[in-house]
């Protein structure tokens, strides 16, 4: 079975501060990964994804995430970050050739004026 | 190419009435998931159909049934309404080839 931890439910950073927002995954076989945002009442919307090519993911709005599989990892980074930045995360796996999609706890990105 | 479109946006039932939510999907996705999202409680798999069958259930009561119809879109039927029941349900569909979803913008039902 697929499960997802996201560490840290709240994170508070500087603007223009690099962004970094931890997600480790648990899989028995190659996974597929994805990173969404949820804004307030919104609902989410797909950051990047990992399907089983380059290693180095690059989304919209300047994110990108790295898939390491020795340390289990697919933390997203922004190297500046910006007010608009502000929302909720969430880091999600699946199994290749499955459908359902297993979701991490969230993460809320604050940013300091 | 319209998104995933869900209604009504905002519903506010009182406690033991039923509540629907419908679900419109991309067009050409055939999978529909429905997802709750509790204040404190992250994102909760609720239901997934896939060409007008139902393929996987979440850990929720039976008063929580849905459908799909012909034409993909699904609705979310929540009997016997609680308090607890309220929350933001978020409807997402998927064309099958494993991807990712695409979301909706949620319906935000309010149990009073």
């Amino acid at each position: 079975a697929q499960s997802v931890t996201q560490l840290g439910s709240h994170v508070s950073v500087s603007e223009g501060a690099l962004v970094l927002l931890r997600c480790n995954y648990s899989s028995s076989v190659p996974p597929y990964l994805f990173w969404y945002v949820q804004y307030p009442n919104q609902g989410l919307q797909l950051l990047l994804k990992y399907t089983s090519a380059a290693t180095l993911v690059k989304g919209i709005n300047g994110f990108e995430a790295e898939f390491k599989k020795s340390e289990t990892s697919f933390h997203l980074t922004k190297p500046s970050a910006h007010m608009s930045d502000a929302a909720e995360y969430f880091c999600a796996v699946k199994r290749q050739g499955a459908q359902k999609l297993v979701f991490g706890q969230g993460t809320r990105l604050t940013i300091n004026p | 190419e319209a998104g995933v479109t869900q209604s009504p946006t905002h519903l506010i039932k009182t406690r033991g009435q039923q509540a629907t939510l419908r679900c419109s999907p991309i067009s050409g996705h055939t999978s529909v998931y429905w997802y709750q999202q509790a204040l404190g409680l992250g994102l909760q798999f609720l239901l997934w159909y896939d060409e007008g069958e139902e393929r996987n259930r979440g850990n929720f009561p039976p008063r929580f049934s849905g459908r799909q119809f012909p034409n993909y879109s699904s609705e979310l039927n929540v009997n016997a309404l609680e308090l607890e029941d309220s929350a933001l349900y978020l409807c997402a569909s998927s064309d099958g080839q494993g991807y990712g979803y695409t979301f909706g913008s949620g319906t935000r039902l309010t149990v009073v």
